[in-house]
């Protein structure tokens, strides 16, 4: 079955420590996507990557860093700079980087700093 | 840029009532738009989508969205709704070609609650 992958599925996180969110599709899209989801806020992007080895920051790109080596994989990772963590995040992919391409979502990773 | 107005951020209902949600958006360009549930513990799907044609939109179990262009509105209908409806909604633009192509602006989403 096509389509995107993102583990874990709940992870938890001492302040002051890194890390790492996958998202793997196998879609064979050029696009990929980073939101984060906060109750009563909507979606908000975070980084997006319209192809391999290429990614640009979001609306929200403060404290997350992303890296784009194959096309099937696009991390995220939660820094320590970033003073709200505790969200929802949600992978996303499309066939291109563009109006008119649908987006495809992940079943998202919980987030919580403790 | 974009930005996308949902006028409800909780709705309830009795089982077998009508639903509109209000979805407006601000961009002077073409644009696509969507609708995007997210069920109870389940991952964001598409509900249906406007990219061109007939304004009038169908989408999975029964909701349809009408685009009117002239107020920058894309409202989702639903003649009789089920409990299994019970979800948040997303309304979201993405402009067709130009600045801000590649963003998909969402909506701070619309909690439905169907009551049995």
């Amino acid at each position: 079955d096509g389509g995107i992958t993102q583990s874990p599925k709940y992870l938890f996180r001492k302040e002051g420590q890194n890390v790492t969110l996958s998202c793997e599709q196998n879609l064979n899209h050029d696009a990929m996507y980073w939101y984060r989801q906060d109750p009563g806020q909507g979606l908000r992007l975070i980084y997006y990557s319209q192809i391999v080895n290429d990614f640009q920051k979001g609306d929200i790109a403060e404290g997350y860093s992303v890296s784009r080596e194959k096309k099937e994989s696009f991390p995220l990772t939660v820094t320590s700079a970033q003073k709200n963590p505790t969200a929802f995040y949600l992978c996303a992919s499309s066939f291109r980087l563009a109006g008119g391409n649908e987006q495809f979502f992940g079943p998202g990773t919980r987030l919580t700093v403790l | 840029a974009q930005s996308v107005s949902q006028h409800n951020h909780h709705v309830i209902l009795s089982e077998a009532a009508s639903l509109e949600l209000g979805c407006n958006y601000s961009y002077g360009g073409t644009v696509n738009l969507f609708w995007y549930v997210q069920y109870p513990g389940q991952h964001l799907q598409l509900l249906l989508k406007y990219f061109s044609g007939d304004p009038l939109v169908k989408g999975i179990k029964g909701f349809e969205a009408e685009f009117i262009k002239s107020k920058f509105s894309f409202n989702l209908r639903k003649p009789s709704v089920q409990w299994s409806d019970t979800a948040e909604y997303f309304c979201a633009v993405i402009p067709y070609s130009g600045a801000g192509s590649y963003q998909l602006t969402f909506g701070k989403g619309t909690k439905l609650s169907v009551i049995p």
